[in-house]
């Protein structure tokens, strides 16, 4: 059984602050890793995607992965009210043909 | 990033109407389209992998005769959903694979279905 662990939230963050966001999975073969966002009755927009250990910055946002813990963060830098989303967690465990195994996501709430 | 067309967007529907749901790749080919469903306060959960010009694979518990899946070609995939019931309102959305290896999914904008 494949499954994504997101603690749920509310996750509150002052603007201008860092929000840091969790996710655990439990397949150790899981090879793919994505941070999507969704806003409420919005389909998810990808921000995020790693591949391999360590960092992968893209503007404000960095995605952390390590493999050996099977963990996967992102980092949201200089947080806007408009970051204020649900933040979903996603991990394909085969090598492309499989679809996505989303967490239940974090829900972020940016404090002007 | 890659657009996905999903429509409708919203559809109401009486119980035992089957209702049809087109998600369309705009500007890349995709050999492979996902379909998803949302329920309230849950997550995305993966319904089927659609196949362009072979069956559908479906998820445990997914029932395939009444989610009928059909890839006819690079760019199109529908989903319909016979005779539905109340249960079955839900969020579904469509996602297609841009590339190979790297398994990026854009998402369409999906598809509220309440069934009355």
């Amino acid at each position: 059984q494949k499954e994504v662990e997101q603690n749920s939230g509310p996750l509150s963050v002052p603007e201008g602050a860092i929000a840091s966001l969790n996710c655990t999975y439990s397949d150790r073969g899981s090879q793919s890793f994505f941070w999507y966002r969704q806003y409420s009755g919005k389909s998810p927009e990808l921000i995020m995607s790693i591949y391999s250990n360590g960092d992968k910055e893209d503007g404000r946002f960095t995605a952390q992965l390590n493999k050996a813990s099977q963990y996967v963060s992102l980092l949201i830098r200089d947080s806007q009210p408009s970051d204020s989303a649900t933040y979903l967690c996603a991990v394909n465990v085969g090598g492309g043909a499989d679809g996505l195994t989303f967490g239940k996501g974090t829900h972020l709430i940016i404090q002007p | 990033g890659a657009v996905v067309s999903q429509h409708p967007s919203w559809v109401i529907c009486k119980s035992g109407t089957s209702v049809k749901i087109e998600c369309r790749s705009l500007d890349f080919q995709a050999t492979t389209m996902f379909w998803y469903r949302q329920f309230p306060k849950q997550s995305l959960m993966l319904m089927a992998t659609s196949n362009e010009g072979s069956k559908a694979t479906y998820e445990q518990g997914v029932e395939k005769d009444k989610f009928l899946i059909n890839h006819a070609s690079l760019t199109l995939s529908t989903l319909t959903v016979t005779s539905a019931h109340p249960e079955d309102s839900s969020f579904y959305i469509c996602s297609a694979r841009q590339g190979s290896g790297k398994n990026i999914q854009y998402f369409g904008a999906g598809t509220r279905l309440s069934v009355l």
